[in-house]
């Protein structure tokens, strides 16, 4: 069964302090792995797609990693304002659909 | 500006109180989704859309329904809704393949 598991559920850092946040999965045939930012109140805001293992993308402070098991959400030296819900979500090669974690919630302190 | 639109943000109803709950988007996308999230258990998809009168069951279709009669617009229908479906609902659209633009989210009560 297609599962996506991320980790921790709740992440608290000081500014500045980098970490990563998990995301494992296991999908028949990956056809893209999807990064969204959730604030409260508000809908995912789109980040990433990754699509093959080694490959990466930067967007600021967030920089996202594939393994073929895996990815990881690397967030160097964050801010007050990187404080929010982060989704990751697959999509399988067979009926595409999406397949959400359920998230972490990053917090960051000044 | 590209938005995906939802009305409304917030809802209180009474159980077995017919109610829709409306969603627009503005970017010719083909595909629109509609999905609950709930405390753990994160996002689960209730219906899709390919496109105009093609419509599809998700994951927790029970006790809703959809229509797709125009492109920009897929309203979820509760029928007769009951405190089951006291959730948080995000529509969501985009062209095939791409990444999901999602609302700003309805919050359902009923009591």
């Amino acid at each position: 069964e297609d599962q996506v598991t991320q980790s921790p559920e709740a992440l608290r850092l000081q500014e500045g302090e980098s970490s990563s946040l998990n995301c494992s999965y296991t999908v028949s045939g990956l056809r893209g792995l999807f990064w969204y930012r959730q604030d409260p109140g508000k809908g995912p805001e789109f980040l990433f797609t990754l699509y093959s293992a080694g490959e990466e993308k930067e967007k600021e402070r967030l920089k996202a990693t594939l393994t073929k098991k895996e990815s990881f959400l690397h967030i160097t030296a964050p801010k007050p304002e990187d404080s929010a819900t982060y989704l990751c979500a697959v999509q399988a090669n067979q009926g595409g659909k999406l397949i959400f974690g359920q998230g972490t919630e990053l917090s960051v302190k000044p | 500006e590209a938005q995906v639109t939802q009305n409304p943000r917030y809802l209180i109803t009474v159980t077995g109180k017919k109610l829709t709950v409306t969603c627009s988007q503005n970017m010719n996308h083909e595909y629109m989704s509609w999905y609950r999230q709930d405390p753990g258990l994160g996002l689960r998809q209730i219906y899709y859309s390919m496109n105009v009168e093609v419509t599809d069951k998700g994951d927790v279709p029970e006790g809703y329904k959809v229509s797709r009669k125009e492109k920009r617009n897929f309203p979820l229908i509760l029928e007769s809704p009951s405190p089951n479906q006291t959730s948080l609902y995000f529509c969501a659209s985009s062209f095939k393949n791409s990444p999901l633009h999602f609302g700003n989210g309805t919050r359902l009560t009923v009591t």
